[in-house]
């Protein structure tokens, strides 16, 4: 079975740029996460769908970041204007059922802004 | 807001020894999650607990979760070099639907 899918694996970019992130989530999860990791912030939960609709973006650092999932196999993450402190590496997730259900966490997008 | 936290954040140990990381969280848990991330890799689940005093092992992993639900641990007996990597634990933020994730222990294995 296929896991949860995100690309681009890697994206180096000029700060200013926009950047987009993508997901597929594992088919029949009905929740997403966008996670990202750095060394000094550790582990950060950014946004999180039920159903398709954005539950908490509390988590998103500011109005550059914005995230949609338009349908329940597909959600992007986007940066507008990118600037180097975004760098980390960006993890998607979904599980069967939010909070109280197992994450499956997808390889990551490794995001370098110069 | 919820905050969770681990210790120790860093463990060396040479092959053989056992390893123990500890989890507490400020505020009551519905349920705790444990993950591992190897190094360059993503969280993988580990285990989940939900009952008050539950005890779940996996092989030479045992997993704890607190009579009050604010702590949990998890102990590995006779480290192997696989061991490697950071283990999380996580939980739902005021038995609410947003997850909230430890700062991690990251375990070192001396070959």
């Amino acid at each position: 079975d296929a896991g949860v899918i995100q690309s681009p694996r890697h994206e180096v970019t000029e700060m200013g740029q926009e950047v987009t992130l993508r997901c597929k989530p594992i088919s029949g999860h009905n929740s997403l996460f966008w996670y990202r990791q750095t060394m000094m912030r550790g582990l950060e939960l950014l946004i999180y769908f039920n159903n398709n609709v954005p539950i908490d973006d509390s988590g998103m650092p500011e109005d550059r970041f914005s995230a949609k999932m338009p349908n329940a196999s597909f959600s992007t993450l986007k940066i507008q204007p990118s600037e180097p402190r975004d760098s980390a590496v960006y993890f998607c997730a979904s599980s069967p059922g939010g909070g109280s259900q197992p994450q499956h966490f997808g390889d990551g997008t490794r995001l370098s802004i110069l | 807001g919820q905050q969770v936290m681990q210790i120790p954040q860093y463990q060396h140990v040479q092959e053989g020894e056992d390893f123990t990381t500890y989890c507490n969280s400020s505020t009551t848990l519905s349920n705790i999650q444990w993950y591992k991330q190897r190094p360059g890799g993503h969280p993988v689940f580990l285990i989940q607990l939900v009952k008050s005093g539950e005890v779940k092992k996996q092989k030479r992993l045992t997993f704890q979760f607190g009579e009050a639900k604010k702590n949990s641990s998890l102990h590995i007996t006779a480290t192997q070099t696989t061991d490697v990597g950071t283990y999380f634990c996580a939980g739902p933020e005021n038995y609410g639907q947003n997850f909230v994730f430890g700062p991690g222990t990251r375990l070192s294995v001396l070959p």
